[in-house]
């Protein structure tokens, strides 16, 4: 099965700090993007970070960049200077071609920030 | 705006009864996704449309059904036959052959048992 893989049920991190959130994922294919996704308490789904797989530059936007490692099939989600409003349950996705145009969400972080 | 619009946001169901969750687009977009999700758990995939008239089954299509009519909406059908129904249920909507835009979620469906 092509799976997305999140170990970390649980992230705490104090205000202003930095964490960093784990991802790993299974593919046959070479071209695929890769997606975060935050779900803050009122349950909307925001798309926070995406990655092209045949990029190798890391995605940035604002303080949210990831750490991809194509080879180890990697995909990691680092907060910067983390924020109230950051606390979330955040999805690591795969886009995938084969067969039907899906997306395959890992099991999902909960992050807590700590004033 | 464009957007996803799901309704009602809570619903309730008695046992034995069929419950419909609406989903409708206006972002012009070809494919359309139902989700399911547990509480502390991650997105399935219920079933999913990347034409009008055309569905396929995800990964725990059992219980439920679909039908895309038009091409802004599709709609989930809870039947009888799905004995664990109480979850939040997510749609979702993207443009076709581009990979990378992303999907649009709605803001989901609250169902629970009577």
């Amino acid at each position: 099965a092509q799976t997305v893989t999140q170990s970390q049920p649980e992230m705490s991190v104090q205000e202003a700090e930095t964490v960093t959130l784990s991802c790993t994922y299974d593919t046959s294919e070479s071209d695929y993007y890769l997606f975060w996704y935050k779900q803050p308490p009122s349950r909307q789904m925001i798309l926070v970070i995406r990655q092209e797989a045949y990029k190798q530059q890391n995605a940035t936007e604002n303080r949210f960049s990831v750490n991809f490692q194509k080879a180890a099939k990697s995909f990691s989600l680092k907060i910067s200077d983390s924020q109230l409003g950051d606390a979330a349950m955040y999805f690591c996705a795969r886009f995938t071609y084969q067969g039907a145009q899906k997306l395959v969400f890992g099991q999902g972080t909960r992050l807590t920030i700590n004033p | 705006d464009g957007g996803i619009t799901q309704s009602p946001k809570y619903l309730f169901r008695k046992e034995g009864q069929n419950v419909t969750l609406s989903c409708e687009q206006n972002l012009n977009h070809d494919a359309m996704y139902w989700y399911r999700q547990d509480p502390g758990q991650g997105l399935r995939l219920i079933y999913y449309s990347q034409i009008v008239n055309d569905f396929q089954k995800g990964d725990i299509a059992e219980g439920y059904s679909v039908s895309r009519e038009k091409k802004e909406s599709f709609p989930l059908t809870v039947t009888s036959a799905q004995k664990n129904p109480t979850a939040f249920y997510l749609c979702a909507s993207r443009i076709n052959r581009t990979p990378a835009k992303p999907q649009h979620f709605g803001d989901g469906t609250r169902l629970s048992i009577l």
